[in-house]
């Protein structure tokens, strides 16, 4: 099983709608978790962090948590075409070195 | 703003040379990364480092050595480099809880 799993997508959306991202982690222990984006060529930038249960919200993005399933989601509301790019999911575990482990990502087009 | 810089953006090498990929950060950063990106695979983590002189093992460590003499700079070694090692490289650092910033990466072909 792999420590983060994504959906490789390509996951088309129209503009204007709701884009749903999802991740499963394989640590329960893991403490942080981080929602990238990275455009062909570029390196990744964060997007959203979140450290706890629930959910959060950053503008058009709402990251969301449920560590009792593993699972971490990232909500993008009214998509644009330069939304269009692979979302990294990425998770620092547990113990004292945390390491940082990234998804393969999602790759998201958002079309006119 | 935090800067992670990797000392090179491309970098042509040929089979068997020994290379040295350097990244330096200015934010007094704990933790550093090393992860080699190819499509369809994601980042996938070669090794890092929570402290000077301190490292750990990723998930791909064969081929690979890292050192970290100083707490801004960590270097990726390729000892023997190979065909199968062409990639793009990234460093990224982080403190201990947060996220981690990358450099721009470095786009290694061995011929």
């Amino acid at each position: 099983q792999k420590e983060v799993e994504q959906n490789s997508g390509p996951l088309s959306v129209p503009e204007g709608a709701i884009a749903s991202l999802n991740c499963t982690y394989s640590d329960r222990g893991s403490q942080s978790f981080f929602w990238y984006r990275q455009y062909s060529g570029k390196s990744p930038e964060l997007i959203m962090s979140i450290y706890s249960n629930g959910d959060k919200e950053d503008g058009r993005f709402t990251a969301q948590l449920n560590k009792a399933s593993q699972y971490v989601s990232l909500l993008i509301r009214d998509s644009q075409p330069s939304d269009s790019a692979t979302y990294l999911c990425a998770v620092k575990g547990s113990g004292g070195y945390n390491k940082l482990i990234f998804g393969a990502g999602t790759r998201l087009a958002v079309h006119p | 703003d935090v800067k992670v810089t990797q000392s090179s953006r491309y970098l042509v090498k040929r089979t068997g040379e020994k290379v040295f990929l350097e990244c330096v950060q200015d934010m007094d950063h704990e933790n550093m990364f090393w992860y080699r990106q190819d499509p369809g695979l994601g980042l996938r983590l070669i090794y890092f480092s929570y402290d000077v002189k301190m490292k750990e093992k990723g998930d791909i460590p064969e081929g690979y050595s890292v050192s970290r003499e100083k707490k801004e700079r960590f270097s990726l070694i390729l000892e023997s480099a190979s065909t199968n090692q062409t990639s793009m490289y990234l460093c990224a650092s982080s403190p201990e809880i947060t996220e981690a910033f990358f450099g721009q990466g470095t786009r290694l072909t061995v011929v």
